[in-house]
């Protein structure tokens, strides 16, 4: 069973305007979920996770994302866009059931345009 | 403070040969991952060591083994390779003693490794 989803492959957006990058899950009990960032021919980079309490967590580089428990989502978003931000982003979620391991989307690659 | 460090960053192999990854951390951390990144399916796990001393299976363990050296270094071999294990490979560290779901992961640059 699919424990994350990435449902966009692209998400193209104008510098200076807000951003979201989605991700839904599917983990039954109270999930761990984190955001990634990759930039071209690097590692993946910690972003931020969501472990317990507040819903709405910040992160590295003025990212953010909220836990949605209803509609089991975990979107990052970002205010405003920069240039730079253009990468690939991975959701994860560790899956607690059978072999117990961190699953990774597909990623959703993000193109900032100026 | 260099984090998590991969050798090599390239290599190209030929079917059968052997060869070895070399994943070192500098944090400190007790727990140790391989894993491989291929086009539309994200990560997945190869090995895990979640203490010095002690390793295990990932969900795709086969055609490779690992060596946990000492609590910096973890190695991943290649012992006949195959087109099949052409992939991104990424070493990652996390400070918990334990396989723990909660433990952030930090991640190398990889090593893009093609079997011809």
């Amino acid at each position: 069973a699919q424990s994350v989803a990435q449902p966009e492959d692209q998400v193209n957006v104008a510098e200076g305007n807000p951003l979201t990058v989605k991700c839904t899950y599917s983990v039954s009990g109270n999930p761990y979920l984190f955001w990634y960032v990759q930039y071209p021919n690097r590692g993946l980079q910690f972003l931020l996770k969501y472990i317990t309490g507040d819903n709405l967590v910040k992160g590295s580089y003025g990212f953010e994302a909220e836990f949605n428990k209803s509609q089991t989502s975990f979107h990052l978003k970002k205010p405003s866009a920069l240039v730079s931000d253009s990468a690939l982003y991975f959701c994860a979620v560790w899956e607690n059931t059978g072999f117990q391991k961190l699953v990774f989307g597909t990623g959703t690659r993000l193109l900032v345009s100026p | 403070n260099a984090g998590v460090t991969q050798t090599p960053k390239f290599q190209v192999l030929k079917t059968g040969q052997s060869m070895t990854l070399q994943c070192a951390q500098d944090m400190n951390h007790n727990s140790m991952y391989w894993y491989r990144q291929d086009p539309g399916m994200g990560l997945r796990l190869i090995y895990y060591s979640a203490s010095e001393g002690t390793t295990d299976k990932g969900e795709v363990p086969n055609g490779y083994n690992v060596s946990r050296l000492n609590k910096r270094e973890f190695s991943l071999r290649l012992e006949s390779a195959a087109p099949s294990q052409t992939s991104v490979y990424f070493c990652a560290s996390s400070a918990g003693a334990g396989y723990l779901g909660s433990d952030t992961q930090y991640f190398g640059p990889g090593t893009r490794l093609t079997v011809l």
